[in-house]
Parts: C-alpha cells; sequence; structure tokens
C-alpha cells in the first residue's frame, strides 16, 4: 500500500531551539495533514495543507505542502516543554477516500 | 459537544474472545474510519465508512469486523481476539472524505 516516509524518527533538543520534521511519498497528494500526540491520548490536527505551495502557521508551528506534491514539512519555532509528543503527517490521494500515516516523530525537548 | 468518544479505555481478553470497541460522534460527521497503532507503525486504517450502511476496508482488515447503522456510531468487533490484536484503537472521524479527521482517546486492547 502507500506509504509516507517521515524522519526524522525522533528529535532530541534544547528548550528554544527550532525543529524541523518532513514526509515524503512516491505517490502525488492532494491533501498534507499535520498531528500531534500526547502521551495517553488521540491525534490532534494541528495543521491542514490543500494545494501545492501552501505554507500555513498555527502559532509557532509553520507547515508547507510541497511544490512537486510529493513531500510536506512542519516546523516549529522557539519549543517549549510543551511541544513534546508524536508528531504525524498524513496525505491523502486525489480520489481516495483514505489517509495514509507516516511512522511518526517523536520529540523531546531537555529544559 | 463531545466530539468523539470511544470505549473502553483499557481492555484486557483471553485468545479466542470476541468484544466490540466501541465509538460515538456527535459532530454529524458522514466519514468515520477505525485505526491501530502499534510501536513505530504509524496509524494504520483497518475499516472506514463514508456513510451510514457504507463501509469498507483499509490496509489491515484482517480479523475485523464493522457496521454502520447509524450517522453516529460505528462499533468495531474483534470475532475471535489473536496477540497480533494487541495494540491501541483510535476511532476517527471527519465531515468529509478522509480530510481533517478528528480523533477519539483511543482504547488500549491486550490479548493474552
Amino acid at each position: 500500500g502507500q506509504q509516507l516516509n517521515q524522519s526524522p524518527q525522533s528529535m532530541f533538543i534544547q528548550e528554544g531551539e527550532d525543529v524541523s520534521m518532513n514526509c515524503t511519498s512516491s505517490s502525488i497528494f492532494n491533501t498534507w495533514l499535520w498531528y500531534k500526540q500526547d502521551p495517553g491520548e488521540g491525534p490532534v490536527l494541528l495543521i491542514a495543507l490543500y494545494k501545492a505551495g501552501e505554507l500555513t502557521s498555527n502559532g509557532r508551528l509553520t507547515a508547507q505542502f510541497g511544490i512537486t506534491r510529493k513531500d510536506s514539512f512542519l516546523n516549529i519555532s522557539a519549543s517549549i516543554p510543551s511541544d513534546v509528543g508524536i508528531y504525524f503527517c498524513a496525505g491523502r490521494i486525489q480520489g481516495a477516500q483514505k489517509l495514509v500515516f507516516g511512522q511518526g516523530t517523536r520529540l523531546t525537548i531537555n529544559p | 459537544n463531545a466530539g468523539v468518544t470511544q470505549t473502553p479505555k483499557f481492555q484486557v481478553l483471553k485468545t479466542g474472545q470476541s468484544m466490540t470497541l466501541q465509538c460515538a460522534q456527535d459532530m454529524n460527521h458522514e466519514y468515520m474510519s477505525w485505526y491501530r497503532q502499534d510501536p513505530g507503525m504509524g496509524l494504520r486504517l483497518i475499516h472506514y465508512s463514508v456513510g451510514a450502511g457504507i463501509t469498507d476496508q483499509g490496509e489491515v482488515p484482517n480479523g475485523y469486523n464493522v457496521s454502520r447503522s447509524t450517522t453516529e456510531d460505528f462499533p468495531l468487533r474483534l470475532l475471535s481476539a489473536a496477540p497480533s490484536q494487541t495494540s491501541v484503537y483510535f476511532c476517527a472521524s471527519s465531515s468529509s472524505r478522509a480530510d481533517t479527521q478528528y480523533f477519539g482517546p483511543g482504547t488500549r486492547l491486550t490479548v493474552l
């Protein structure tokens, strides 16, 4: 089936640092989504992207829909302790009725 | 407005037992889905439904059954539990297609 390659798998950073992660696919996607999962909870939608080249922000988070439609990027600026968690990308191919998820990026922040 | 609710939160089964994981949403969403989450595997789609009376298989449907008799409810049934079904199960819903899905809190299932 379809696969999304998300990297890095884990990140260990200092509080205040900026964070970058990305997802790539061999297929063209019509929608890219970024979710965050806190321990013991379900994923929560952070940002949704619908057009190639689109750049969308949500507070300190910024995500981009890659121009080739085969990738997406998420940046977190000035990280704080509550940013800790697992970040998932997800995408939908045109006409498909289901999302495909990346394997997740586990973010750990040292205070 | 409770969003997506799932019950139970935790469950332990013996191999061969059956059970139903419940999922309900109060947002009048047409699209509902079930995922399982295993370490290092992300979220994998089990079954999904685009509306009442319509269901379809996802990536890992074997061993699971679903039905959608109402817009609000989308139960997941394990007919004969196996240790390989030990996982965390998430239900999700969205207003259209599969975009912007909202997730429930999950059910942590252990099969001994």
